[in-house]
C-alpha cells in the first residue's frame, strides 16, 4: 500500500537555527499537505502542493513539491519557540481519495 | 460554527465493552475520516467517507466499523475493545481533495484507555 516516510523523527535546534523535514512516498502522489500539531493539541492543516517543482512560502516556512511528485520538504529559516510541535506530511495518491500521514518531526527549540 | 466537534473527550473502556465515538461537523464538507494516533506512529487512517452513504477502509480498519448516513455525522464504532485500541482518535473533515487548498480540518481528538 501507499507508504509516507517522513525524517527525521525528532529534532532539536537553539533559536535562530533552521529546521528541515523530508518527507518520501513510494509512489508517485497528486498532492502533499502539510499540517503542524502542537503538544497536547490537533493536526492543523499548513499548505497543499498539487504541481511537480512547485514551491511555496509563508512567512518564514518553504514548502517544496518534488519534480517526480514522490518527496517533499518543509524547511523553517530562523526558528522560534512558537514554532515548537510535530510536522506531519500527507499524501494522496493518485486516484485515491485516501490522504495517508508521515510519521511526523517532531521539533522541539531551546530558547 | 463550531469545525468538527468530538464527543467524548477522555473514555475508559473495560476489555470486550463496545462503543461509539461521536463526530459531527458544521462545515458541509464532503470529506470525513477517522485517525488513530499513537507514540511514534503518526496518524494512521482507520475509515474514511466521501459522502453521505459512502464509506471505505484504511490503513487500520479491524475491530472499528462507521456510517455516514448524513453529511455532518460520521460516528466510529468500536465493536469488542481490546488494549491494542488504546490510542487517541482523531475525526477530521474536508471538501474534495481536489487542487483548492483545502486541507483537513480536524476535531479536538478523543483519548480512549482500554484496561
Amino acid at each position: 500500500g501507499q507508504q509516507v516516510m517522513q525524517i527525521p523523527q525528532y529534532q532539536h535546534v537553539q533559536e535562530g537555527e533552521d529546521f528541515t523535514t523530508y518527507c518520501n512516498s513510494s509512489t508517485t502522489l497528486s498532492n502533499i499537505q502539510w499540517y503542524k500539531q502542537r503538544p497536547g493539541g490537533h493536526p492543523v492543516f499548513l499548505i497543499q502542493l498539487v504541481k511537480s517543482g512547485e514551491v511555496k512560502k509563508q512567512k518564514r516556512l518553504t514548502f517544496q513539491f518534488g519534480e517526480a511528485k514522490k518527496n517533499s520538504s518543509l524547511h523553517i529559516t530562523a526558528t522560534q519557540t512558537t514554532d515548537v510541535g510535530t510536522y506531519f506530511c500527507a499524501g494522496r495518491q493518485g486516484g485515491s481519495e485516501k490522504l495517508v500521514f508521515g510519521k511526523g518531526t517532531k521539533l522541539t527549540v531551546n530558547p | 460554527n463550531a469545525g468538527v466537534t468530538q464527543t467524548p473527550k477522555f473514555q475508559v473502556l473495560k476489555t470486550g465493552q463496545s462503543m461509539t465515538l461521536q463526530c459531527a461537523q458544521d462545515m458541509n464538507h464532503e470529506y470525513m475520516s477517522w485517525y488513530r494516533q499513537d507514540p511514534g506512529m503518526g496518524l494512521r487512517l482507520i475509515h474514511y467517507s466521501v459522502g453521505a452513504g459512502i464509506t471505505d477502509q484504511g490503513e487500520v480498519p479491524n475491530g472499528y466499523n462507521v456510517s455516514r448516513s448524513t453529511t455532518e455525522d460520521f460516528p466510529l464504532r468500536l465493536l469488542s475493545a481490546a488494549p491494542s485500541q488504546t490510542s487517541v482518535y482523531f475525526c477530521a473533515s474536508s471538501y474534495r481533495l481536489t487542487e483548492r487548498n483545502y486541507g483537513y480540518t480536524f476535531g479536538s481528538g478523543t483519548r480512549l484507555t482500554v484496561v
